[in-house]
């Protein structure tokens, strides 16, 4: 069965430096890796997303994420944090060879940074 | 566009009242999924459907629930009798695909907030 697991409930970070929230993604064929942010009040938002192709995959925001299939993660990442990037992140997954369509979402981390 | 549309944004009922949540999805999406979110048990699917038609929904916790599609357009989630637990932020979103695999992106709308007292 596919899983998503988000291991932070919180990541804290000062603003101008670098943030990783993490993600780790069990499936049993290729996966459909996604990050999403919801900022308060709002619906889920897209940020990026790795199908195939270039493990390095750049999204909004300045967001940007990292497959690794030996590692089974998914990391995102950004070089320099604001703090309007603070908001709830989720990471999900989808088994490209699964014949259910639909995505599996972790559980979120609360991204927090300071000015 | 003016992307997913649901309503209520917030809705206050008392216990055994029934609920009618809906949405609108974007124009030319066939597919749309129903989500729950809780603190305790995060973000769930309850149901989703292609073409109006539903394809899963396992994720739907009981009876008391059920949802509709009636056109490409419009859906509705129905919870008869509410009951406390199921206070939440229920959400919409849709996306494109073809006959059998949708597109990976989903657009979610805005939340309709419950709170069942």
């Amino acid at each position: 069965a596919q899983s998503v697991a988000q291991p932070e409930d919180q990541v804290n970070v000062a603003e101008g430096n670098p943030l990783t929230v993490k993600c780790t993604y069990s499936v049993s064929g290729n996966p459909y890796l996604f990050w999403y942010v919801q900022y308060p009040n709002r619906g889920l938002q897209f940020l990026l997303k790795y199908i195939t192709g270039d493990n390095l995959v750049k999204g909004s925001y300045g967001f940007e994420a990292e497959f690794n299939k030996s590692q089974t993660s998914f990391h995102l990442k950004k070089p320099s944090a604001l703090v309007s990037d603070s908001a709830l992140y989720f990471c999900a997954v989808r088994d490209i060879r699964d014949a259910t369509d639909k995505l599996i979402f972790g559980t979120g981390t609360r991204l927090q940074v300071f000015p | 566009d003016a992307g997913v549309i649901q309503s209520p944004r917030h809705e206050v009922t008392e216990m055994g009242q029934e609920v009618t949540l809906r949405c609108k999805p974007i124009s030319g999406h066939d597919y749309l999924f129903w989500y729950r979110q809780t603190m305790m048990r995060g973000l769930e699917l309850l149901i989703y459907f292609n073409n109006n038609v539903p394809i899963d929904d396992s994720g739907m916790p009981e009876d008391r629930f059920s949802a509709k599609m009636p056109n490409a357009s419009f859906s509705t989630l129905k919870i008869q009798p509410s009951e406390p637990r199921d206070s939440a932020v229920y959400f919409c979103a849709s996306t494109t695909g073809t006959a059998t695999m949708p597109e990976e992106t989903q657009y979610f709308g805005p939340g309709t907030r419950l709170l069942v007292l």
